[in-house]
């Protein structure tokens, strides 16, 4: 069965560094998202990509995030300059339509830990 | 707006015993709701969705969920747990927003379950 891809599984970074997580959506899939999930707390929407360009945007995702469809499988979610924060769950999810009843597949997440 | 509460983060049930994890929700338009399962170290995997063709809603595992909007409920139950139904469980709602989709997430709960 396809899934969602993402890595790395963990990632250690210092505040102040730059960080690219990977996920590599369901090949037929057109609608792209990440959330996070800080420890204890709840899975948050951070933002949706469709056709190279990002669709919606939480207010977690300030300049400092950015999103990029690089070649036809990837999905990259970038932090420029990393606090401690950003120390979070991230998932990567997919689906075949932007739909209220479709179904989004997740990725196992990254987790990232910021020094 | 849209929310979620999970109520319980944390529920133990004996094996055997019925499972009940509770969600309610707010919505200001007709909503659509999931049950997610996440094992550890992996992503969230869909139990089962309301979309409206039916009240009573069957997943897998064993798993089903009741859509009440007289309560703004959707808890889901299994009349006996399993060992392996050892998960966080989250529950969303989903919902259209300017046309995409939009999905927010409970804070999760997570099921022990005692042999």
């Amino acid at each position: 069965e396809p899934e969602v891809t993402q890595t790395p599984s963990h990632q250690v970074t210092q505040m102040g560094q730059e960080v690219i997580l990977h996920c590599v959506p369901i090949s037929n899939h057109l609608y792209f998202y990440w959330y996070r999930q800080i420890l204890g707390q709840k899975v948050e929407f951070l933002v949706s990509f469709y056709n190279n360009e990002i669709s919606e945007k939480s207010e977690i995702f300030d300049d400092q995030f950015s999103v990029e469809r690089p070649d036809g499988s990837n999905f990259t979610l970038k932090i420029r300059s990393t606090k401690l924060e950003d120390s979070a769950m991230y998932f990567c999810a997919s689906s075949e339509s932007n739909l209220p009843t479709e179904t989004q597949y997740f990725g196992p997440g990254t987790r990232l830990l910021v020094l | 707006a849209q929310s979620v509460t999970q109520l319980g983060s944390h529920v133990s049930v004996s094996e055997g015993a019925l499972v009940l994890l509770r969600c309610n929700y707010s919505s200001s338009v007709p909503p659509y709701l999931f049950w997610y399962v996440q094992y550890p170290n992996q992503g969230l995997q869909l139990l089962l969705k309301y979309t409206s063709a039916a009240t009573l809603v069957k997943g897998i595992n064993g798993f089903e969920a009741e859509f009440k909007k007289s309560e703004t409920s959707f808890h889901l139950t299994k009349p006996s747990a399993h060992m392996s139904d050892a998960a966080e469980y989250f529950c969303a709602v989903s919902t259209n927003s300017g046309g995409y989709q939009k999905v927010t997430f409970g804070i999760g709960t997570k099921l022990q379950v005692i042999p």
